[in-house]
């Protein structure tokens, strides 16, 4: 599966727009783009996921570049809540192989 | 529904005891996956499992041993556990066929001493 590479941390007031960036720059045609969050001492969440086209659910936006090679997750109005480490994740569609987990990106909502 | 629990919560074992960890889902999902969280680090997958009598190695699998007679559970086992092993465990479980997503457990802090 393609690397993934995303910023250490960040940080976003409430109530504003977090995006959330991550280069994939390997990326190949048959593989799908995920978003988990980990919130302190819990299990990770699921958020989001695409291959090509942008995607919207309630809880965030998945916005991929035309090329593949980038990706960025958009909390629409951060909130406190908001604040976990969150993961950007890609993986070949089908098959057996699971999710591969790095470091993520920590985020963090300030009031 | 409960989705994904996990017995025990904490435990603390002394260098080269054993231990089993239950990870159960009523989910009827096919895959079940064993991971392992160290301090400031992400997830790094130990086993897993993509059906009822099925298991797979991951990343970290020494040390690891897991069986999964039941589709709706799956046991991650130390023989004999060491400090290293120290970590927080967490079971997620996810349909079949692709894509899915993975639904995580709550995870279970492990000391070994």
């Amino acid at each position: 599966d393609a690397k993934t590479t995303q910023p250490t941390s960040m940080d976003c007031a409430e109530g504003r727009a977090a995006n959330l960036p991550c280069n994939h720059s390997t990326i190949s045609g048959n593989e799908y783009v995920y978003w988990y969050r980990q919130i302190h001492s819990q299990g990770p969440q699921y958020i989001i996921h695409g291959l090509k086209n942008n995607e919207t659910n309630e809880m965030a936006s998945l916005i991929i570049t035309e090329d593949r090679k980038s990706s960025t997750l958009i909390l629409p109005h951060a909130t406190l809540r908001d604040t976990a480490v969150y993961y950007c994740i890609v993986r070949v569609g089908g098959g057996n192989t699971p999710l591969v987990f790095g470091k993520g990106t920590r985020l963090s909502v300030i009031a | 529904n409960a989705g994904v629990t996990q017995t025990p919560k904490f435990r603390v074992l002394k260098t080269g005891q054993s231990m089993t960890l239950l990870c159960a889902q009523d989910m009827n999902h096919e895959y079940m996956y064993w991971y392992r969280q160290d301090p400031g680090m992400g997830l790094r997958l130990i086993h897993y499992s993509v059906g009822e009598g099925t298991t797979a190695k991951g990343e970290v699998p020494d040390g690891y041993n897991v069986s999964r007679l039941k589709k709706q559970n799956f046991l991650l086992g130390l023989e004999s556990a060491a400090p290293s092993q120290t970590s927080v465990y967490f079971c997620a479980s996810s349909w079949d066929p692709y894509p899915h997503e993975q639904y995580f457990g709550p995870g279970t802090r492990l000391t070994v001493t």
